[in-house]
């Protein structure tokens, strides 16, 4: 079936650099989409989303680019540090399947001090 | 304002027996949603309640899960018999209102252990 995933399970930054998660989507109908981020012991908890008529949207420190030529989407951390260490995953949303979210497999980054 | 609870952190329980996992929404939220993780893979849809009424449970893999919320406030999920399949992290969410996603308050999750 259809579903979120993601290119890379893990991603090893330096503190301060900057990081880029990546996430691939094959449903075309998917018009929504959330970046969750879950630290150890915790719940997702959201970080940015994005409408499918959008390209891009910033929040504090992060950029979500959203591509649907090739369904790709990506979360940009800048300035990463340590306290974004944690599993990072994607979500999307599906026109029509009654507002639940599907999940890709998420992505671990380390920020190494 | 207390955010989403779920018991127990950790269940281990052995192939055969029945669990049962608790889930506390936020208060005044209609909307609840269980989702469940197993091991390497993604986290997944099981169902979805609009106050006690069950409005999507296209997901719940199959008839030894019974998901309830007498009263439209907590929830309850239940595994009954366990299989080894069922291990991973159930997750619980909530919202007020069922159109806004990304108001979906998630808890912290309860690992369930089947050996």
């Amino acid at each position: 079936g259809e579903s979120v995933g993601l290119h890379l399970p893990t991603l090893s930054v330096q503190e301060g650099d900057n990081s880029i998660i990546n996430c691939a989507y094959s449903n075309s109908a998917s018009d929504y989409f959330i970046w969750y981020k879950q630290e150890s012991g915790k719940g997702p908890q959201f970080i940015i989303d994005i409408r499918s008529n959008m390209d891009k949207r910033q929040g504090q420190r992060v950029t979500v680019l959203l591509n649907k030529t090739v369904k790709h989407l990506s979360l940009q951390i800048a300035a990463t540090q340590p306290g974004d260490s944690a599993v990072y995953f994607c979500a999307e949303n599906i026109e029509g399947s009654n507002y639940k979210l599907t999940f890709g497999k998420g992505t671990l980054l380390t920020v190494n001090p | 304002e207390a955010g989403v609870t779920q018991f127990p952190s950790h269940s281990v329980i052995e192939k055969g027996q029945t669990v049962t996992l608790r889930c506390d929404p936020i208060s005044g939220h209609d909307n609840l949603y269980w989702y469940r993780r197993v091991m390497g893979k993604e986290i997944k849809f099981l169902l979805h309640f609009v106050k006690e009424s069950k409005q999507d449970e296209s997901g719940m893999p199959n008839n030894r899960f019974l998901a309830e919320r007498t009263g439209g406030t907590y929830s309850t999920l239940k595994v009954q018999p366990a299989e080894l399949e069922d291990s991973g992290v159930y997750f619980c969410a909530s919202s007020q209102e069922w159109n806004r996603i990304y108001e979906q308050y998630f808890g912290p999750g309860t690992r369930l252990t089947v050996t």
